[in-house]
């Protein structure tokens, strides 16, 4: 089946800091990429729809100045945290939509210290 | 709002026990449904979906699902279990016909499967 990866799958950083994290699809093209938010116990959230070659689309309550989403191409989006805080710690999965049904990365694990 | 509830929190099964593990969703309109899981340390993964047709549906590993309109519920069942089956189960369901779009899921919170050998 098709392959998601992200990377990096673990960061640690400090407050104020930014932090990027990239999701590509490996052997297929994504027009559009899902980044999901997942706290620990918790469902996935879905934060942003991310569009290639347009800008992405964030659910109600995400703050797009906060979470950048760049889709520069058709197997590349990236989530970049802005000025992270340990508020923001938490675990990043991404998602794509190949042979019909949606991939999911390995997810990214966001620590900020 | 629309939403998707799975009741069972923490589900703890002897091997070659029954499953059946609970997902409702509050939608009155067109649904896909989808079973996800995830093993420890590694990707979700699609175990089967329901688009139309047959409202039994049979995914990989053994599982199978079953939706009923009436109920808005789309359980997930396995008739023995194994101690592979650990794992985190997500039920999705993706509303069509709203402003959420033909691709966005909405996830349920989960329920964690430990099988004893």
């Amino acid at each position: 089946g098709a392959v998601v990866s992200q990377h990096p799958s673990r960061v640690i950083c400090k407050s104020g800091t930014s932090v990027k994290i990239e999701c590509r699809s490996l052997d297929f093209q994504a027009t559009t990429m899902f980044w999901y938010r997942q706290f620990p116990k918790q469902s996935l959230m879905l934060m942003a729809t991310s569009n290639e070659g347009s800008k992405a689309t964030y659910e109600q309550g995400v703050e797009k100045d906060k979470f950048l989403i760049n889709h520069a191409s058709l197997t590349l989006s990236t989530l970049t945290v802005t000025s992270a805080h340990p508020e923001d710690s938490s675990f990043y999965i991404c998602s794509a939509r190949g042979d019909g049904e949606l991939f999911f990365g390995e997810g990214s694990r966001l620590t900020v210290l | 709002a629309q939403s998707v509830s799975q009741h069972n929190h923490h589900v703890i099964l002897s091997e070659a026990a029954s499953l059946e593990l609970g997902c409702n969703y509050s939608y009155g309109g067109t649904v896909n449904l989808f079973w996800y899981v995830q093993y420890p340390g590694q990707h979700l993964q699609l175990l089967l979906k329901y688009f139309s047709g047959d409202p039994l549906v049979k995914g990989i590993k053994g599982f199978e699902a079953e939706f009923i309109k009436s109920k808005f519920s789309f359980n997930l069942r396995k008739p023995s279990v194994q101690w592979s089956d650990t794992a985190e189960y997500f039920c999705a369901v993706n509303f069509r016909g709203t402003n959420f779009g033909n691709e966005k899921l909405t996830f349920g919170t989960g329920t964690r499967l430990t099988i004893i050998p």
